[in-house]
């Protein structure tokens, strides 16, 4: 299984639709969550962390369940410019130190 | 505004070459770190960090070394190129601890023929 699994999409959404991705990770000792965007042949950056009562950034609302091992983004009133690939990183205190491991990306299209 | 810049944006080069791929940060930060990103695969470490002449390997760190013989400055090598290096090579930076918060640098996209 993998250390932290996304569904790849494309999600295909009118504007103005609320969208929800999940993602899922493998270990349980995993202590901090993120959500990164990747506009189209650019470089991620981080778009908000997910703390355990769940937080909202404007229409952007990010969630945490330990219990079974997922966290979700969900995009309200998605607008044209929300386009882009979600990237779902997970971070783990080791004996090394930390180490952040990425999902694979779960790519929304909005469209008019 | 944190600025990692990366020396090349797209790069050609041949089956054995030695490559040098270089990448600056302009914010004093201790982490650096190197990633390939492919499709269908994600990002991967290669190398990451946490001090000058200090480096770890990540998860994938065959036929690749790394210099950080200064603290904003961080290079990758691969020794001889071979195709299946063929990839868009990120370059990331953040303070101590990494937290979950890296700074990107724009990428380069490696072809190797």
């Amino acid at each position: 299984r993998k250390e932290v699994e996304q569904d790849p999409g494309p999600f295909n959404v009118p504007e103005g639709a609320t969208v929800a991705f999940n993602c899922t990770y493998s270990n349980s000792a995993s202590q901090s969550f993120f959500w990164y965007r990747q506009d189209c042949r650019k470089e991620p950056k981080l778009l908000m962390s997910v703390y355990s009562s769940g937080n909202e950034d404007g229409r952007f609302t990010a969630q945490l369940n330990r219990a079974s091992q997922y966290i979700s983004l969900l995009i309200r009133d998605s607008k044209l410019s929300d386009s882009a690939t979600y990237l779902c990183v997970v971070r783990l205190f080791t004996g090394g130190g930390n180490k952040l491991t990425f999902g694979t990306g779960t790519q929304l299209k909005v469209e008019l | 505004d944190v600025k990692v810049t990366q020396s090349s944006r797209y790069l050609v080069k041949r089956t054995g070459e030695k490559v040098f791929l270089e990448c600056v940060q302009d914010m004093d930060h201790e982490n650096m770190f190197w990633y390939r990103q492919d499709p269908g695969l994600g990002l991967r470490l290669i190398y990451f960090s946490y001090d000058v002449k200090m480096k770890e390997k990540g998860d994938i760190p065959e036929g690749y070394s790394v210099s950080r013989e200064k603290k904003e400055r961080f290079s990758l090598i691969l020794e001889s190129a071979s195709t299946n290096q063929t990839s868009m090579y990120l370059c990331a930076s953040s303070f101590t601890p990494p937290e979950g918060k890296l700074f990107f640098g724009s990428g380069t996209q490696l072809s190797v023929l």
